[in-house]
C-alpha cells in the first residue's frame, strides 16, 4: 500500500518568513495530493491540491509543488502570519482500479508555529 | 450550503461496549469516507461508502463497521471498544469517484473509552 512520510514533524518560523513542508510518497500510481490544515480541536481543512498533471499550483501565499520522479511533493506558505500556526498532513491517493480520491494516505502531521 | 455533518460530538464509552457514531454528507455527495484521528498517529483511513456499498476498507478489525442509508448519510459502529480506540472519527464525502473530486471533513466525533 502507499507510505507517505512528511518532514518536519515541528516548525518554528518568525512572522512573515516562509515556511515550507516535504512529503514522499511510495505508490508511484498515486496522482492526488492534497493538504491539509487542522487547528486544534477542528477538523482538517483542505487549503491546496495538485494532481499528477501539473508540477506547480498556487493559492495567494500558499504553493505546491510535485516531483513525479522523485515522488515527493512540498507545501510553501510565504509571508506567514501568526493565524497559519496549525498541524499540516500531507496525503496521498489515486483514482484507478475501484479506488477513490478519498481514500487518502496521510503524513504524520507538521506542527507550524509562527510566533509574532 | 451545510457541511458535512457527525453526531455526537463527544462520548465516553467503557471497555467492551459498543458504539455508533452518525453522518451526513453534504447535500448532493455520494460518497462518505471515516478516517479515524488517534493521538500521535495521524489520520488513518477506515471505511469508504458509495451508492450504499461498501467500496474499500483500511487496515482494521471486523470489529469496525459501518453502513451507508439511501439518503447517503452513514453510521461507523465500533464493537467490543478498547482503550486504544480513543480518538477522533472523522467523516468525509465526496461527489463520488472520478477525476477532480475533493473530499470535505466533518468536525468529528471524539471517543473516550474508558
Amino acid at each position: 500500500g502507499e507510505n507517505v512520510e512528511q518532514h518536519p514533524s515541528t516548525l518554528s518560523v518568525q512572522e512573515g518568513d516562509s515556511a515550507v513542508i516535504k512529503c514522499t510518497y511510495s505508490d508511484s500510481a498515486s496522482n492526488y495530493f492534497p493538504w491539509y490544515k487542522q487547528e486544534l480541536g477542528k477538523r482538517p481543512q483542505l487549503i491546496i491540491d495538485i494532481r499528477s498533471n501539473v508540477g506547480e499550483k498556487k493559492d495567494q501565499r500558499i504553493a505546491v509543488t510535485l516531483n513525479k520522479t522523485a515522488k515527493h511533493f512540498s507545501l510553501h506558505i510565504t509571508e506567514t502570519q501568526p493565524e497559519d500556526s496549525a498541524v499540516y498532513f500531507c496525503a496521498a491517493s489515486q483514482n484507478a482500479g475501484g479506488t477513490s480520491y478519498g481514500k487518502l494516505t496521510f503524513g504524520q502531521g507538521t506542527i507550524l508555529t509562527v510566533h509574532p | 450550503e451545510a457541511g458535512v455533518t457527525q453526531s455526537p460530538t463527544h462520548l465516553i464509552k467503557t471497555r467492551g461496549q459498543q458504539v455508533t457514531l452518525r453522518c451526513s454528507p453534504i447535500s448532493g455527495h455520494t460518497s462518505v469516507y471515516w478516517y479515524q484521528q488517534a493521538l500521535g498517529l495521524g489520520l488513518q483511513f477506515l471505511l469508504w461508502y458509495d451508492e450504499g456499498e461498501e467500496r474499500n476498507r483500511g487496515n482494521f478489525p471486523p470489529r469496525f463497521s459501518g453502513r451507508q442509508f439511501p439518503n447517503y448519510s452513514s453510521e461507523l459502529n465500533v464493537n467490543a471498544l478498547e482503550l486504544e480506540d480513543s480518538a477522533l472519527y472523522l467523516c468525509a464525502s465526496s461527489t463520488g469517484q472520478g477525476y477532480g473530486n475533493t473530499i470535505y471533513f466533518g468536525e468529528g466525533s471524539w471517543l473516550t473509552v474508558v
